[in-house]
């Protein structure tokens, strides 16, 4: 079974500083993971995803992640926050043995102070 | 290429009242997914579709909730009746199970206040 554990509902940060959204998971077996983004009364849109290969991850709007195996972790990073990425941020996992179905978190979310 | 397409964007009814909810996934994509949001949580599975099959329905409250895919497209999710405890937003997702890691593309999702 998988399951994913978010640490933090509300992280605040002020425009221009790191953006760091920390992310735990548990996986019996080789895991899928992803991070999404929830803008206000929006579905979710996929930010990066890790599945093989490098650890690092690069996603859009300059998001990147880095798989820790050791750690069990797969923290969200953005070196510098923009207003826009005011929004809730969900840590995902899944199976690679069955990789349609999503573990969601509870989501954090993320506010910019000008 | 349009987006997964959801109808309506927000419900309010009274509780021991239908309710439904309809979703039009991207075009291609064979897999569907519904599942709820409540306040403040992450999303949760309540069924997945593999084409016209419910193959992952484990989630769904079965007494009261009840999904349909007629021809592998479009499809129905129903509330019957609904309870206060429904409230919540109801989201559709669909994938092609062709991209590594099984992508899935969401649509705006139904608010759902139930009275």
């Amino acid at each position: 079974a998988q399951s994913v554990t978010q640490l933090g509902s509300h992280v605040s940060v002020s425009e221009g500083a790191l953006v760091l959204l920390r992310c735990n998971y548990s996986s019996s077996v080789p895991p899928y993971l992803f991070w999404y983004v929830q803008y206000p009364n929006q579905g979710l849109q996929l930010l990066l995803k890790y599945t093989t290969g490098a650890t690092l991850v690069k996603g859009i709007n300059g998001f990147e992640a880095e798989f820790k195996k050791s750690e069990t972790s797969f923290h969200l990073t953005k070196p510098s926050a923009h207003m826009s990425d005011a929004a809730e941020y969900f840590c995902a996992v899944s199976a690679y043995s069955s990789a349609s179905k999503i573990i969601f978190g509870s989501g954090t979310r993320l506010s910019i102070r000008p | 290429e349009a987006g997964v397409v959801q109808s309506p964007r927000y419900k309010i009814i009274e509780k021991k009242q239908p309710v439904a909810f309809w979703c039009n996934p991207i075009s291609g994509h064979n897999t569907l997914y519904w599942y709820r949001q409540n306040l403040g949580q992450g999303p949760e599975l309540l069924i997945r579709y593999e084409n016209e099959e419910a193959v992952d329905d484990s989630q769904l409250p079965k007494d009261r909730f009840s999904a349909e895919r007629l021809k592998g497209v479009d499809s129905t999710l129903k509330i019957q009746p609904a309870e206060l405890g429904d409230s919540a937003v109801y989201l559709c997702a669909s994938s092609s199970g062709l991209a590594e890691g099984n992508e899935q593309f969401f649509g705006p999702g139904t608010r759902l206040t139930v009275l």
